[in-house]
Parts: C-alpha cells; structure tokens; sequence
C-alpha cells in the first residue's frame, strides 16, 4: 500500500522559514515525479513545484526563488524548504506522487502570521 | 503558463442525475495531459481521469472523460450520494507549471 506522510508545518511568522517532509512508504520517490500542491484555507488547489525522476526541478512564478524542493533517496523522502514566507503562503501543503498525481499524503498545515 | 477555466462554478443536482464539467485551457494541452480530481471536505484529491479520458484505478464507468486541445468534459452519468464534491481540472504537460482550474463544486439540490 502507497503511503504519503507529511510533517513539518505549523506556525511562522512573515519572512521565517520552514521545511517540510514527506515520507513515502511503498513508493519510490526517486523513480517518480513528485510535487507539492497547497490549498489555502477554504480555496481551490495550487500548484507549487515538482521534481522529476531526473533530478530536474520546477516552480510556480508565486515560489519561484522562495521555495526549494529535492528529495533524499535513501531517506526515501521529499523534501520543500519555504523561505522568506508571506502570509499568503498559508494553506494546506499536500506531497503527490505521480504524473498525474495518483498517490497523496494527506497534507499538512502551515500558518503565516504575525 | 497554460490558465484553466472551469464551469460552472456550482452544479445544484439531484441524485440519479447527469453532471457534466466543463474545463477550458487558454491555449492547446499537449497530448491531452488533462486530468480531473475529486475532492471531499478535509480529505486530500483523488484522481479519477489522466490523459483527458482514462480511468484512474477503481474509478466507476459511471465518470468519463472527454475532449483535447482545449475543451475537455467530466461526465458523470448518474450521480451517486458520494459523488457531491468539487472537482478540479489540471493538465500536466511537458512544460511545468503544472496548473489547475479553480474547481466545480456538485452540490445537491
């Protein structure tokens, strides 16, 4: 069975910053296509980035230069490293697996907030 | 960046009734990398479409997908109790970012 595990959120400040993980079980995250995808509080889905199988990465134009994504392949874990936080970064951060997304963790929440 | 519109933005039915979605790229999906998601009330999405009209594992017949270039349709041919939540587009072409529509939510009337 595919787990998705994310951990990692809570809540910052404006500007701080913030690491999020994501552990796979049943799934090999180096041999996938892996992305982050928030939802704002009572919003619609987000886009945030990916990473390919190939290491190659991507970002939404609202990250881009902000956001990091990578992975540990022995840790089999995905990783996003959130900088220079806004409050409109605050939303639900969901891992996905898949290109399309088949397998997802089940999120976790991050708060941006003086 | 490729924007998707979905509409409309609320679809009021009845149960046993026939839900259609429409979803509208403002330019061309390359090789129909468009796929729709249900999502429920504080769950994560869940796939039902790839590649515009298959089926993602243990989807019912009852939802189909339809379209390419820019028009793409979700149809769900009679609308179960589980079926009422908002469902998003999202195409996942060669060239990220991968974006998605603002969603349709299927409410019951």
């Amino acid at each position: 069975e595919v787990q998705l595990v994310e951990s990692g959120g809570g809540l910052i400040q404006p500007g701080g910053s913030l690491r999020l993980s994501c552990v796979a079980s049943g799934f090999t995250v180096s041999s996938n296509y892996m992305s982050w995808v928030r939802q704002a509080p009572g919003k619609g889905l987000e886009w945030v980035s990916v990473i390919y199988s190939g290491g190659s990465t991507y970002y939404a134009d609202s990250v881009k230069g902000r956001f990091t994504i990578s992975r540990d392949n022995s840790k089999n874990t995905l990783y996003v490293q959130m900088n220079s936080l806004r409050v409109e970064d605050t939303a639900v951060y969901y891992c996905a697996g898949g290109r399309p997304a088949e397998n997802w963790g089940q999120g976790t929440l991050v708060t941006v907030s003086s | 960046e490729i924007v998707l519109t979905q509409s409309p933005g609320t679809l009021s039915l009845s149960p046993g009734e026939r839900a259609t979605l429409s979803c509208r790229a403002s330019q061309s999906v390359s090789s129909s990398y468009l796929a729709w998601y249900q999502q429920k009330p504080g769950q994560a999405p869940r796939l039902l479409i790839y590649a515009a009209s298959r089926r993602a594992t243990g989807i019912p017949d009852r939802v189909s997908g339809s379209g390419s270039g820019t028009d793409f349709t979700l149809t769900i041919s009679r609308l179960e109790p589980e079926d009422f939540a908002v469902y998003y587009c999202q195409q996942y072409g060669t060239s990220p970012p991968w974006t998605f529509g603002q969603g349709t939510k299927v409410e019951i009337k």
